[in-house]
Protein backbone atom coordinates (compact mmCIF):
# COMPACT_ATOMS: atom_id res chain seq x y z
CA UNK A 1 0.00 0.00 0.00
CA UNK A 2 1.72 3.26 -1.17
CA UNK A 3 2.23 5.61 2.26
CA UNK A 4 -0.06 8.66 0.66
CA UNK A 5 -2.72 7.75 -2.02
CA UNK A 6 -4.53 10.20 -4.39
CA UNK A 7 -7.43 9.54 -7.28
CA UNK A 8 -4.90 10.42 -10.21
CA UNK A 9 -7.96 12.05 -12.29
CA UNK A 10 -7.90 13.69 -14.28
CA UNK A 11 -10.72 15.86 -13.35
CA UNK A 12 -11.94 18.03 -16.46
CA UNK A 13 -14.10 20.42 -14.74
CA UNK A 14 -16.16 23.60 -16.75
CA UNK A 15 -15.08 27.71 -15.49
CA UNK A 16 -16.84 28.35 -12.47
CA UNK A 17 -16.93 24.73 -11.13
CA UNK A 18 -16.33 23.77 -7.32
CA UNK A 19 -13.91 20.57 -7.41
CA UNK A 20 -12.37 18.32 -4.56
CA UNK A 21 -9.51 16.25 -4.23
CA UNK A 22 -8.94 13.35 -1.53
CA UNK A 23 -6.04 11.93 -0.19
CA UNK A 24 -5.24 9.16 2.44
CA UNK A 25 -2.31 8.66 4.31
CA UNK A 26 -0.33 5.61 5.85
CA UNK A 27 1.32 6.57 8.75
CA UNK A 28 -0.69 7.75 11.63
CA UNK A 29 1.97 9.50 12.81
CA UNK A 30 2.93 11.96 10.39
CA UNK A 31 2.50 15.25 11.53
CA UNK A 32 2.30 17.74 9.12
CA UNK A 33 0.21 17.77 6.14
CA UNK A 34 -0.06 20.17 2.60
CA UNK A 35 -0.76 20.65 -0.82
CA UNK A 36 1.50 21.14 -3.48
CA UNK A 37 0.70 22.32 -6.79
CA UNK A 38 2.75 21.75 -9.80
CA UNK A 39 2.40 22.55 -13.49
CA UNK A 40 3.57 20.96 -16.38
CA UNK A 41 7.30 20.06 -16.54
CA UNK A 42 7.54 22.35 -13.42
CA UNK A 43 8.49 21.92 -9.59
CA UNK A 44 5.85 21.74 -7.33
CA UNK A 45 5.22 24.62 -5.20
CA UNK A 46 3.93 25.00 -2.00
CA UNK A 47 -0.11 26.10 -2.49
CA UNK A 48 -0.80 25.36 1.30
CA UNK A 49 -0.04 23.76 4.65
CA UNK A 50 -3.29 21.52 6.28
CA UNK A 51 -4.20 22.10 9.63
CA UNK A 52 -6.47 20.01 11.97
CA UNK A 53 -8.86 23.10 12.54
CA UNK A 54 -9.21 23.22 8.56
CA UNK A 55 -7.93 26.59 6.97
CA UNK A 56 -9.04 28.44 3.77
CA UNK A 57 -6.89 30.78 1.57
CA UNK A 58 -8.90 32.31 -1.09
CA UNK A 59 -10.67 30.20 -3.20
CA UNK A 60 -9.24 26.95 -1.41
CA UNK A 61 -10.03 25.58 1.47
CA UNK A 62 -8.09 22.31 3.40
CA UNK A 63 -9.49 19.74 5.67
CA UNK A 64 -7.82 17.26 7.39
CA UNK A 65 -9.20 14.17 9.40
CA UNK A 66 -6.57 12.30 11.37
CA UNK A 67 -8.95 10.08 13.01
CA UNK A 68 -9.56 8.65 9.10
CA UNK A 69 -5.91 9.44 8.10
CA UNK A 70 -7.69 11.85 5.31
CA UNK A 71 -6.61 15.08 3.83
CA UNK A 72 -9.11 17.15 1.31
CA UNK A 73 -8.69 20.14 -0.79
CA UNK A 74 -11.46 22.10 -2.44
CA UNK A 75 -11.62 24.65 -4.89
CA UNK A 76 -14.23 26.57 -5.92
CA UNK A 77 -14.92 29.04 -8.44
CA UNK A 78 -12.53 27.25 -10.79
CA UNK A 79 -10.70 29.16 -13.00
CA UNK A 80 -8.29 28.14 -15.97
CA UNK A 81 -5.03 28.91 -14.10
CA UNK A 82 -6.09 26.11 -12.04
CA UNK A 83 -5.15 23.17 -14.11
CA UNK A 84 -2.43 21.24 -12.81
CA UNK A 85 -1.22 18.45 -10.96
CA UNK A 86 -2.59 18.49 -7.12
CA UNK A 87 0.20 16.57 -4.67
CA UNK A 88 -1.09 15.57 -1.53
CA UNK A 89 2.09 15.65 1.01
CA UNK A 90 2.90 14.44 4.64
CA UNK A 91 5.88 14.27 6.94
CA UNK A 92 6.79 12.90 10.03
CA UNK A 93 8.88 13.57 13.22
CA UNK A 94 11.61 11.38 13.01
CA UNK A 95 14.73 10.22 10.70
CA UNK A 96 13.51 10.63 7.17
CA UNK A 97 9.76 10.86 8.17
CA UNK A 98 11.04 14.19 8.92
CA UNK A 99 10.93 14.66 4.87
CA UNK A 100 8.33 14.96 2.47
CA UNK A 101 6.34 11.89 1.31
CA UNK A 102 3.88 12.79 -1.99
CA UNK A 103 1.25 11.19 -3.14
CA UNK A 104 1.09 10.66 -7.46
CA UNK A 105 -1.03 13.67 -7.82
CA UNK A 106 -4.77 14.50 -9.03
CA UNK A 107 -4.25 15.92 -12.59
CA UNK A 108 -7.02 18.74 -13.05
CA UNK A 109 -7.75 20.64 -16.39
CA UNK A 110 -10.13 23.60 -16.03
CA UNK A 111 -11.98 23.99 -19.70
CA UNK A 112 -13.14 27.30 -20.89
CA UNK B 1 16.71 36.09 -3.42
CA UNK B 2 17.54 33.02 -5.92
CA UNK B 3 15.70 30.55 -3.72
CA UNK B 4 16.93 26.67 -4.74
CA UNK B 5 19.00 26.74 -7.81
CA UNK B 6 19.82 23.70 -9.42
CA UNK B 7 21.84 23.25 -12.45
CA UNK B 8 22.70 21.46 -14.87
CA UNK B 9 18.94 22.15 -16.17
CA UNK B 10 19.10 19.00 -18.93
CA UNK B 11 21.99 16.46 -19.11
CA UNK B 12 22.48 13.45 -21.29
CA UNK B 13 25.00 10.96 -19.65
CA UNK B 14 26.80 7.55 -21.44
CA UNK B 15 25.89 4.40 -19.14
CA UNK B 16 28.70 4.45 -16.75
CA UNK B 17 29.62 7.86 -16.76
CA UNK B 18 29.61 9.74 -13.27
CA UNK B 19 28.53 13.07 -12.58
CA UNK B 20 27.59 15.74 -10.31
CA UNK B 21 23.93 17.70 -10.12
CA UNK B 22 24.46 21.25 -7.88
CA UNK B 23 21.86 22.42 -5.73
CA UNK B 24 22.38 25.94 -3.86
CA UNK B 25 19.87 28.03 -1.80
CA UNK B 26 19.95 31.27 -0.13
CA UNK B 27 17.50 30.95 2.45
CA UNK B 28 19.93 29.75 5.20
CA UNK B 29 17.36 26.55 5.31
CA UNK B 30 18.27 23.84 7.37
CA UNK B 31 16.73 21.12 5.73
CA UNK B 32 18.03 20.13 2.33
CA UNK B 33 16.39 17.12 0.06
CA UNK B 34 16.93 15.75 -3.13
CA UNK B 35 13.97 13.67 -4.84
CA UNK B 36 13.61 12.37 -8.30
CA UNK B 37 10.22 12.21 -10.24
CA UNK B 38 9.51 9.53 -12.72
CA UNK B 39 5.96 9.02 -14.36
CA UNK B 40 3.52 7.15 -12.50
CA UNK B 41 5.64 6.89 -9.29
CA UNK B 42 5.05 10.58 -7.69
CA UNK B 43 8.54 12.00 -6.14
CA UNK B 44 10.68 9.67 -4.48
CA UNK B 45 13.17 11.00 -1.54
CA UNK B 46 16.98 9.68 -2.53
CA UNK B 47 18.93 11.87 0.51
CA UNK B 48 17.90 14.11 2.85
CA UNK B 49 20.31 16.88 5.03
CA UNK B 50 19.47 18.11 8.67
CA UNK B 51 21.98 20.66 8.33
CA UNK B 52 25.87 20.82 7.45
CA UNK B 53 27.69 17.68 8.12
CA UNK B 54 24.67 15.41 8.43
CA UNK B 55 23.55 13.56 5.68
CA UNK B 56 21.15 10.32 5.34
CA UNK B 57 19.60 7.98 2.77
CA UNK B 58 15.96 8.51 1.59
CA UNK B 59 13.53 5.54 -0.60
CA UNK B 60 15.98 4.82 -3.29
CA UNK B 61 19.55 6.15 -2.48
CA UNK B 62 21.10 3.11 -4.37
CA UNK B 63 23.74 4.41 -7.22
CA UNK B 64 23.94 8.12 -5.63
CA UNK B 65 25.66 9.81 -2.99
CA UNK B 66 25.58 13.33 -1.00
CA UNK B 67 27.52 15.59 0.99
CA UNK B 68 26.96 18.85 3.02
CA UNK B 69 30.15 20.73 3.66
CA UNK B 70 28.15 24.10 3.96
CA UNK B 71 24.30 25.27 4.85
CA UNK B 72 23.64 26.59 1.20
CA UNK B 73 25.29 23.57 -1.08
CA UNK B 74 24.00 19.89 -1.10
CA UNK B 75 25.28 18.54 -4.60
CA UNK B 76 23.97 15.32 -5.82
CA UNK B 77 26.65 12.31 -7.18
CA UNK B 78 25.45 9.79 -9.75
CA UNK B 79 28.95 7.70 -9.53
CA UNK B 80 28.01 4.94 -12.45
CA UNK B 81 24.94 6.54 -14.37
CA UNK B 82 22.33 3.56 -15.71
CA UNK B 83 19.51 3.86 -17.88
CA UNK B 84 16.94 3.31 -14.93
CA UNK B 85 18.53 6.99 -13.25
CA UNK B 86 16.54 9.02 -15.94
CA UNK B 87 14.39 11.06 -14.73
CA UNK B 88 14.00 14.29 -13.49
CA UNK B 89 15.69 15.14 -10.40
CA UNK B 90 14.46 18.09 -7.67
CA UNK B 91 16.26 19.72 -4.94
CA UNK B 92 14.81 20.90 -1.92
CA UNK B 93 15.02 23.03 0.95
CA UNK B 94 12.87 23.93 4.08
CA UNK B 95 13.44 25.95 7.64
CA UNK B 96 12.47 22.44 9.44
CA UNK B 97 10.33 19.58 10.03
CA UNK B 98 6.74 20.96 10.00
CA UNK B 99 7.98 24.07 7.19
CA UNK B 100 7.41 23.73 3.45
CA UNK B 101 9.93 22.95 0.89
CA UNK B 102 11.01 25.27 -2.01
CA UNK B 103 12.04 23.19 -4.77
CA UNK B 104 14.90 24.22 -7.46
CA UNK B 105 13.62 24.33 -10.97
CA UNK B 106 14.71 20.49 -11.63
CA UNK B 107 17.64 19.02 -13.65
CA UNK B 108 16.23 16.38 -16.49
CA UNK B 109 18.49 13.52 -16.81
CA UNK B 110 18.68 11.41 -19.30
CA UNK B 111 20.84 7.95 -19.12
CA UNK B 112 22.09 6.47 -22.66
Amino acid sequence: RKEVEQDPGPFNVPEGATVAFNCTYSNSASQSFFWYRQDCRKEPKLLMSVYSSGNEDGRFTAQLNRASQYISLLIRDSKLSDSATYLCVVSGTSGSARQLTFGSGTQLTVLP
Amino acid sequence: NAGVTQTPKFQVLKTGQSMTLQCAQDMNHEYMSWYRQDPGMGLRLIHYSVGAGITDQGEVPNGYNVSRSTTEDFPLRLLSAAPSQTSVYFCASSYGSGYGYTFGSGTRLTVV
